[in-house]
C-alpha cells in the first residue's frame, strides 16, 4: 500500500463547475499538507500549503485536512480552462522529505 | 530570480552509456532535492542536501545512481551505466529553510535510455 493514495482521474469538468479533488495517507507523522499543480512539460509548482488540521482559502482554492480520518482535499471554485493540469497532493513529517500522490489530471471544457 | 535551471532539457542515449543531470537551484536556497517521476511510480524523492551535504538518499535505487553537490550553485546527478528503466523526468527543486514548506521545481530532464 502506498503512503499516498490519490485516484489519478481523468477528471473533466465544464467552465464554471466546482473541482473536488482528495487523498488518503497512512503515515500519522505528516504534518505538513500542500497541493501542487503541475502543467504539461512542467515543474511541480506549489498551490496551496496546510499545517495540521483545518481548512484554508486563497481564491478560489480551498484546501482541507482532516488528520482524524488520514485525508485531505482541494476545492476550486468557477473554474477555469486555465486550472486544466495534474494536481499533486504532497506531505511530510517535521522533517524535509515529500511524499507525492500519483497526481489527478484535470481538464477544464470551455 | 530565474528560478531553478536544469541541463539538458532532453537527453537520450543508449544503454550502459553515463548520463549526468545537472541543476543550478535559486540563489540562497540551501536545501537541494532531486526527485523522479514516472507514470507508474510518480514523484519520488531521489536525495537531497542542505547546505551542499547529503542528508538522505534512502531514495536513490541503486548503485548505479551517484549525486553531488560541490557549492551551493550547482548540483549534479549521474547515472553510470544507464538502462532503460531509468527513463524519467528528473526534476531539481530548492528551498529555503525559513519558507521550508515551498520547493521550487526546475522545469525537468527528460531521460530516454534505449
Amino acid at each position: 500500500q502506498k503512503e499516498v493514495e490519490q485516484d489519478p482521474g481523468p477528471l473533466s469538468v465544464p467552465e464554471g463547475a466546482i473541482v473536488s479533488l482528495n487523498c488518503t495517507y497512512s503515515n500519522s507523522a505528516f504534518q505538513y499538507f500542500m497541493w501542487y499543480r503541475q502543467y504539461s512539460r512542467k515543474g511541480p509548482e506549489l498551490l496551496m500549503y496546510t499545517y495540521s488540521s483545518g481548512n484554508k482559502e486563497d481564491g478560489r482554492f480551498t484546501a482541507q485536512v482532516d488528520k482524524s480520518s488520514k485525508y485531505i482535499s482541494l476545492f476550486i471554485r468557477d473554474s477555469q480552462p486555465s486550472d486544466s493540469a495534474t494536481y499533486l497532493c504532497a506531505m511530510r513529517p517535521n522533517d524535509y522529505k515529500l511524499s507525492f500522490g500519483a497526481g489527478t489530471t484535470v481538464t477544464v471544457r470551455a | 530570480d530565474a528560478g531553478v535551471i536544469q541541463s539538458p532539457r532532453h537527453e537520450v542515449t543508449e544503454m550502459g552509456q553515463e548520463v549526468t543531470l545537472r541543476c543550478k537551484p535559486i540563489s540562497g536556497h540551501d536545501y537541494l532535492f532531486w526527485y523522479r517521476q514516472t507514470m507508474m511510480r510518480g514523484l519520488e524523492l531521489l536525495i537531497y542536501f542542505n547546505n551542499n551535504v547529503p542528508i538522505d538518499d534512502s531514495g536513490m535505487p541503486e548503485d548505479r545512481f551517484s549525486a553531488k553537490m560541490p557549492n551551493a550553485s550547482f548540483s549534479t546527478l549521474k547515472i553510470q551505466p544507464s538502462e532503460p528503466r531509468d527513463s524519467a523526468v528528473y526534476f531539481c527543486a530548492s528551498s529555503f529553510f525559513a519558507s521550508s514548506y515551498e520547493q521550487y521545481f526546475g522545469p525537468g530532464t527528460r531521460l530516454t535510455v534505449t
